[in-house]
This record gives structure tokens, C-alpha cells and sequence, in this order.
């Protein structure tokens, strides 16, 4: 265990629905990250929040919506995906944004059907 | 572009044998880290090595950092077949990748009993 919860672990959705990736962490972390990891290809950073401000949003479409309600929890909301955002979404959080080691959930692995 | 390339891609050897992977990258950093996945989890941080460092040993990992040559190392002493996993460096600070961590493709590692 990393302290870091990832939830659901695996979610099937349909282009139309919408649904929330949860990620809490209980390390007291101030930084909290969104990857995407999709077969053969490098983690893809997300979003970065730092005390609950987003710092950096990486040309992520607006399908993809994160809410950060306080240095603990982190959400990722999806609606209308299409199949290629299929892939394993992870979750890390580390001290402080910089250069430190990040701690990461097990992740969600999502199929858009 | 990409930071972090792992070298081999994939890496088969027998228990007790050493496994050395390597990664370049092509931008200077702060520090280096390494990571390990099993398959479909999250990523586990092993090691982390700073710009003015080495090397560095954590157990059976031995890690060098040459950054003339911009590229790094991990050496995983008499291996066991709960190593099998994937492996990936990822590099930290620097003036194009700033304080986010930027992942390299992994060294997919099987260690055979």
C-alpha cells in the first residue's frame, strides 16, 4: 500500500455516460497528479493541483474534468469518451510539486465501450 | 519531446542472474528516478538519485547517473522472479520539463525460476 486509493479499480462505460474517478490520499501531501498510461506509449501527465490549485493542465480535452476539493481527494470526471481514452488512469501525490518522489494508487483501468 | 528511454525494452534472464537497464534522456535534470509496475498496478518508487550524485544503492539496486552522457542505470543484483515487472525512469526539473516528472517507456523485466 502507498497511502494513495485509487477507486473504482475497473469501470466499463458507454460514449454517452458519465462517470467519476476518486483518488484520496492519506500521506499529507500537498500535490496531487492525474497520469494517463495507455499500452506502448509513456505515462502521460493529466493535471497537476498543488494545495487544491490546478497548476498545469497538459492539453487535456474537456471530456476529461478534474475537481480537487481539498489537498486529500482528487476526482476525475468523464463524459462522452470515445474508445481511444481507453488506458489506465493513475493517481499520485508527493510533498510538494518538485523534486520529490511520487506515491501512486493502483490505478483505474477504464474501457469506453 | 520524450525524456526518459529505457533500453532494453524487454529483458528475459534467469534467477540469480544480474539485470541492468538504461535510460537517456535529453534535457538536463534535477534528479532521476526510478520506478517499478506489475502489471496493471501503480507504479512503486524504488530509488531516486540527484544531478550531483553517482550512484547509489538501496538493497540489491545500484543505481549510477552519468550526466555528461545523460543517462543512467539500474542494476538489479541476484534477481528473483518476484522482480518480473516493468521498469521506468523518469527525470525531474530541467529547463523544458520544469517540476513535473516525465516517464520513459519502461524495460519490460521477466525473471524466470
Amino acid at each position: 500500500e502507498t497511502g494513495v486509493t485509487q477507486t473504482p479499480r475497473h469501470l466499463v462505460m458507454g460514449m454517452t455516460n458519465k462517470k467519476s474517478l476518486k483518488c484520496e490520499q492519506h500521506l499529507g501531501h500537498n500535490a496531487m497528479y492525474w497520469y494517463k498510461q495507455s499500452a506502448k506509449k509513456p505515462l502521460e501527465l493529466m493535471f497537476v493541483y498543488n494545495f487544491k490549485e490546478q497548476t498545469e493542465n497538459n492539453s487535456v480535452p474537456s471530456r476529461f474534468s478534474p475537481e480537487c476539493p481539498n489537498s486529500s481527494h482528487l476526482f476525475l470526471h468523464l463524459h462522452t469518451l470515445q474508445p481511444e481514452d481507453s488506458a489506465l488512469y493513475l493517481c499520485a501525490s508527493s510533498p510538494h510539486v518538485g523534486n520529490t518522489e511520487a506515491f501512486f494508487g493502483q490505478g483505474t483501468r477504464l474501457t469506453v465501450v | 519531446s520524450q525524456q526518459g528511454e529505457e533500453d532494453p525494452q524487454a529483458l528475459s534472464i534467469q534467477e540469480g542472474e544480474n539485470a541492468t537497464m538504461n535510460c537517456s534522456y535529453k534535457t538536463s535534470i534535477n534528479n532521476l528516478q526510478w520506478y517499478r509496475q506489475n502489471s496493471g498496478r501503480g507504479l512503486v518508487h524504488l530509488i531516486l538519485i540527484r544531478s550531483n550524485e553517482r550512484e547509489k544503492h538501496s538493497g540489491r539496486l545500484r543505481v549510477t547517473l552519468d550526466t555528461s552522457k545523460k543517462s543512467s542505470s539500474l542494476l538489479i543484483t541476484a534477481s528473483r522472479a518476484a522482480d518480473t515487472a516493468s521498469y521506468f525512469c523518469a527525470t525531474n526539473g530541467g529547463e523544458t520539463s520544469g517540476s513535473r516528472l516525465t516517464f520513459g517507456e519502461g524495460t519490460q523485466l521477466t525473471v524466470n525460476p
